[in-house]
């Protein structure tokens, strides 16, 4: 069975501070994908990058960047500069590279003060 | 383009009330795929349509819920019979399923259902 841990519920962050999400995944297969998703205050979730197993390079997007490690697990999401338009719940996800259906973690809510 | 679209936004109804919920996959969009997000059970699938394939329902929490997709487009989640449990926001999303690649699925704004 596939299963996302985002052990983090909330996080609260002065503007222009950095703040890093962690997201652990299990799962048996050796190939798999790994999602980012963003879901701000009016509901809809909102597509932030796919990564496949494969491929451990991190990525950088803007304010945006992932740190993939494949030996622990784990597809943590860090933004910089944080803006008080960051403020949203993030959510982590992961498929089987043949399934249908992601499984997704608890998600993290951020909360960017100014 | 346009993304994808679910109607109604919300919807009110009372215990053992049928409800039907609409989505409207992304143009072009062969697989659709049915989430419900609830504060105790977190983001869950509920099943799958790809093309004229069977759907995967296996997120389906019970007989009471049912989908069908007509004409590889438009989907439509029924709940009969419903319960307070059922109160939730249920997500919409679509993806461009093609066979050897990976896709990305793409959200709608939900349904949020309440059932007094």
């Amino acid at each position: 069975a596939q299963k996302v841990t985002q052990a983090q519920t909330e996080i609260s962050v002065v503007e222009k501070e950095d703040v890093t999400l962690d997201c652990v995944y299990e799962t048996r297969d050796t190939t798999y994908y790994l999602f980012w998703y963003k879901q701000p205050p009016s509901g809809e979730l909102v597509f932030l990058i796919r990564r496949n197993s494969f491929d451990e390079q991190n990525e950088i997007s803007g304010r945006y960047s992932w740190n993939f490690q494949k030996s622990t697990s784990s597809f943590n999401f860090t933004i910089t500069a944080s803006q008080v338009v960051d403020s949203a719940v993030y959510f982590c996800a992961l498929r089987k590279a043949a399934g249908n259906k992601l499984t997704f973690g608890g998600g993290t809510r951020v909360l960017v003060k100014p | 383009g346009a993304g994808v679209s679910q109607s109604p936004s919300n919807k009110v109804t009372e215990k053992g009330k049928d409800v039907e919920l609409r989505c409207d996959p992304i143009s072009g969009h062969t697989a659709l795929y049915w989430y419900r997000q609830s504060l105790g059970q977190g983001l869950e699938f509920l099943i799958y349509f790809q093309g004229n394939s069977a759907p995967d329902k296996s997120g389906l929490p019970s007989d009471r819920f049912s989908a069908e997709r007509t004409g590889g487009s438009v989907s439509t989640l029924t709940i009969q019979r419903t319960q307070q449990e059922d109160s939730a926001v249920y997500l919409c999303a679509s993806s461009r399923r093609v066979a050897g690649t990976t896709d990305t699925q793409y959200f709608g704004p939900g349904t949020r259902l309440t059932v007094l």
